[in-house]
């Protein structure tokens, strides 16, 4: 069983939609949980982390479920510029984090 | 001001030679990572140094070494490189260890292409 599983994608939707990514980690012991974005040809920039009680930035929420091990993004009134990559990140202290494969999100007008 | 940044961006070599890329990080960060991603966009730790002292090694040939010559500088050798190393490699650097909830800063990245 792969670490962090994402959805696999790639999600077309147009612009003003709302989209969700899931994503799934294997490690109970995991600790660190975080949102990256990659654009094409690009390196990975956090998006945001995510923290037990869910949490909000704008248009974008981020929920965490420890029990089932399972980690969400939403993202509200999809713009052109959300088209990217967005990858689930899980982490241990101590050790590297683990990335998922990434799901790719493309917002057409 | 570039935080973390890294030379060559693009580097094409044939097979069997020794290439080297550089990091730097100008963020004061104790931690600096080395990742692979390849054709199929999986990105994965290969090294991790924290304060120069190398802290995470993952299942990496021997002919990757990687150099830091002190907190700000890591750099990565690779030797008698091989087409399978082609591939986007990013610098990355954190306050803290990997694992906290410590953002991770990556490099733009290098695109080598062993021929």
């Amino acid at each position: 069983r792969k670490e962090v599983e994402q959805d696999p994608g790639p999600f077309n939707v147009p612009e003003g939609a709302t989209v969700a990514f899931n994503c799934t980690y294997s490690n109970s012991a995991s600790q660190s949980f975080f949102w990256y974005r990659q654009d094409c040809r690009k390196e990975p920039k956090l998006l945001m982390s995510v923290y037990s009680s869910g949490n909000e930035d704008g248009r974008f929420t981020a929920q965490l479920n420890r029990a089932s091990q399972y980690i969400s993004l939403l993202i509200r009134d999809s713009k052109l510029s959300d088209s990217a990559t967005y990858l689930c990140v899980v982490g241990q202290a101590g050790t590297a984090l683990i990335f998922g494969k990434g799901t790719t999100l493309s917002v057409s007008s | 001001d570039t935080a973390v940044s890294q030379t060559p961006k693009y580097l094409v070599t044939q097979m069997g030679n020794d290439k080297s890329i550089k990091c730097e990080q100008n963020l004061g960060h104790d931690t600096m990572y080395w990742y692979k991603q390849d054709s199929k966009k999986f990105l994965k730790i290969m090294f991790s140094y924290n304060n120069k002292e190398l802290i995470i090694n993952e299942t990496v040939p021997n002919r990757f070494s990687p150099k830091s010559p002190d907190k700000a500088h890591l750099n990565l050798h690779i030797n008698s490189l091989e087409l399978g190393d082609s591939a986007v490699y990013f610098c990355a650097s954190s306050r803290r260890t990997s694992g906290t909830t410590d953002t991770q800063y990556f490099g733009p990245g290098t695109r080598l292409t062993v021929l």
